[in-house]
């Protein structure tokens, strides 16, 4: 069965450190990759998203990510974070063109000012 | 533009009651529908998912159903609630599968005591 794996489940880091927030996926074949943000209180939303091309993908805020096919990873990263990026991030699944999302546990992450 | 609503936002039930949560997207025609549980620390979890009215996928063997009585509307139910039905429920909609992005409600806390 497919699965996502997200290794750090809370995260705490002052403004202006760099992030990089882990997600590896189980499944061999074609997938389509996702990061979802959950700011406080509001709706969860599409941070950036992988389908093909360029496995460096640039998404909202500030936020990028890096396919990496052999290590079957998708890993989340920011330069420098600032306070209102506290959020839980998650990593999703979309493997074989299907209509299902397999999501990750989340992070949460929290920037002190 | 396209919105997604749900309602009720939070509901307390007791143990062997019925329940009906409820989800309608404004702005769109065949959307595919989305019902997801919120765990802490265990991410989003699929329950059931719809391509069309009438048309149910279940993912997860368990106490809820779900119904589609119209193109957007999306019903999740249950006879006789249990303790651990009690988490954070969201739908989604989207307009495919594969990469394209699924966009979220704002959930339904069920507390069941």
């Amino acid at each position: 069965a497919q699965s996502v794996s997200q290794h750090n489940h809370h995260v705490i880091l002052s403004e202006a450190a760099s992030l990089e927030l882990g997600c590896n996926y189980s499944y061999g074949g074609t997938v389509n990759l996702f990061w979802y943000v959950q700011y406080p209180g509001q709706h969860l939303q599409l941070l950036l998203k992988y389908f093909s091309g360029d496995p460096l993908v640039k998404g909202i805020k500030g936020f990028e990510a890096e396919f990496i096919k052999s290590k079957f990873s998708f890993n989340l990263r920011k330069p420098s974070v600032q306070w209102s990026d506290t959020a839980e991030y998650f990593c999703a699944v979309n493997a074989g063109s299907s209509y299902k999302l397999i999501f990750g546990s989340g992070t949460r992450l929290l920037v002190r000012p | 533009s396209q919105t997604i609503h749900q309602w009720p936002a939070t509901l307390v039930q007791p143990v062997g009651s019925p329940l009906s949560l409820e989800c309608t997207v404004e702005g769109t025609s065949n959307p595919n529908l989305y019902w997801y549980r919120q765990a802490a620390g265990r991410g989003l979890q699929l329950l059931f998912y719809s391509v069309g009215i009438g048309q149910i996928s279940s993912e997860v063997p368990q106490n809820l159903s779900a119904s589609r009585p119209q193109d957007r509307q999306f019903i999740l139910s249950s006879k006789k609630l249990l303790l651990s039905d009690s988490g954070f429920y969201l739908c989604a909609w989207n307009l495919g599968r594969g990469a394209h992005e699924q966009f979220f409600g704002p959930g339904t806390r069920l507390t069941v005591l």
